[in-house]
């Protein structure tokens, strides 16, 4: 079965680090990859999107890695800030769009 | 421009009792998207419409949950009748739809978080 894995529950930081998060997958060959952002009470929002034949995407300090045969995405946000603080998660396809669990990030001043 | 509306946002409930949850999508939005979200979890798709067509609803349980997207703007979710399990978060997605092979993006509203007692 289709399986989305996100590396860890919880990243805690420091200001001005860079947060990686990772985003595995198995028994799929999505044609989009994105990452949302989604605060406490709200809904998630959308950050960035991949497509299958791309394999780095960058918007300001937000950086996408999509490798297709390690079926694995990376996410950096650079210079964190604690505005960043929230709860991340990568989802594949489009229409029928699969979310991973999240990763819970903290950046601490 | 108004995102996605939801209403209510919070709900608590008995078990056993109905329970309604409510969908306005972006304007001209054709596509609407109904998610279940458990705590530390992704959301799940549980229906997705085109205009007034459900085109996937193999994620809802049909025995209790229920939708409705009448004249393909708003959509009504349904359970009935609620059990413990139901407690989540509900959200509700839309997006404008433009074919099959292109990426379409979806825009959430705040959620409906059910509380079944």
């Amino acid at each position: 079965s289709q399986k989305i894995e996100q590396n860890s529950e919880a990243l805690n930081i420091q200001e001005g680090k860079t947060a990686t998060l990772t985003c595995n997958y198995t028994n799929y060959s999505p044609a989009y990859l994105q990452w949302y952002r989604q605060d406490p009470g709200r809904g998630p929002v959308f950050l960035l999107l991949i497509r299958e034949n791309e394999k780095e995407k960058r918007k300001e300090r937000l950086k996408v890695t999509f490798d297709t045969t390690l079926k694995q995405s990376l996410f950096h946000i650079t210079a964190s800030q604690p505005a960043d603080s929230a709860t991340y998660l990568c989802a594949l396809g489009s229409n029928d769009m699969r979310f991973g669990a999240g990763t819970r990030l903290t950046v601490k001043p | 421009e108004a995102g996605v509306v939801q209403s209510p946002r919070y709900k608590i409930i008995e078990k056993k009792q109905p329970v309604a949850f409510w969908c306005n999508p972006i304007s001209g939005h054709n596509t609407l998207y109904w998610y279940l979200q458990n705590l530390g979890q992704g959301p799940e798709l549980l229906i997705r419409y085109e205009n007034e067509e459900a085109v996937d609803d193999s994620q809802l349980p049909k025995d209790r949950f229920s939708a409705e997207r009448l004249k393909g703007v708003d959509s009504t979710l349904k359970i009935q009748p609620a059990e413990l399990g139901d407690s989540a978060v509900y959200l509700c997605a839309s997006s404008l739809y433009s074919g099959q092979s292109s990426y379409n993006e979806q825009f959430f509203g705040p959620g409906t978080r059910l509380t079944v007692l």
